[in-house]
């Protein structure tokens, strides 16, 4: 079965950097685009990065735009995301989607549960 | 960056009720839009993609509709585990954009 699961959430200290990782499994990983999106505690979801389906293509929310990397492992079936200068309003939880390519429309069929990131000094 | 705003941002209402969610695109997104559904503690599930179309698996009480700038997510009979926290996205353009969400509770 299809399943996705974040790793690497902690505390961190403002201005510090992290990496997150995206496990896939029960897929042809290769064959889809991988999404981060965040979630600060008790508020909506924010979408944060994109990555295609063969690498060669990303897009980032202009709130980490700059800091924020995300990069993919085919071998590994691995997506990350590193942060860099980190600040207090990056805290959130952090899941990782696969996004289905749909002639009308695409979507976010399966997501991981989430890794919490905390930045507090 | 298109902004998406839903309301109401929450809503109290009882079992069998009818709901709508509405969700208005600050500019045209054709029907690249979907709807989500959140609990407590857990990931968002997807309910509707293409602003219309079931995802598999989902109750048939669930309904989307519109195109362009205007959606609505309608829950025909809402059930108890109906109450969550419901959320529009758009992916017509990046920045991928959801919209603020409407908390669904029991009154």
């Amino acid at each position: 079965q299809v399943q996705l699961v974040e790793s690497g959430g902690g505390v961190v200290q403002p201005g510090r950097s992290l990496r997150l990782s995206c496990a896939a499994s029960g897929f042809n990983f290769n064959r889809f685009g991988i999404h981060w999106v965040r979630q600060a505690p008790g508020k909506g979801l924010e979408w944060v990065a994109r990555i295609s389906s063969d690498g060669t293509s990303q897009h980032y929310a202009d709130s980490v735009k700059g800091r924020f990397t995300i990069s993919r492992d085919d071998s590994k079936n691995t997506v990350a995301l590193q942060m860099n200068s980190l600040r207090a309003d990056d805290t959130a939880f952090y899941y990782c989607a696969r996004v289905v390519l749909h002639l009308s429309g695409n979507y976010f069929d399966y997501w991981g549960p989430g890794t919490l990131v905390t930045v507090s000094s | 960056d298109i902004q998406l705003t839903q309301s109401p941002s929450f809503l109290s209402a009882s079992v069998g009720d009818r709901v709508a969610i509405t969700c208005r695109a600050s500019q045209d997104i054709s029907s690249y839009l979907a709807w989500y559904q959140q609990k407590p503690g857990k990931a968002p599930k997807v309910l509707i993609y293409a602003a219309s179309t079931l995802q598999s698996g989902v109750p048939s009480r669930f309904s989307g509709s519109g195109s362009g700038t205007e959606f609505t997510l309608t829950i025909a009979s809402l059930q108890p585990e109906d109450f969550a926290s419901y959320y529009c996205q758009q992916l017509h353009s990046y920045p991928l954009t959801f919209g603020g969400g409407t908390k669904v509770e029991i009154k």
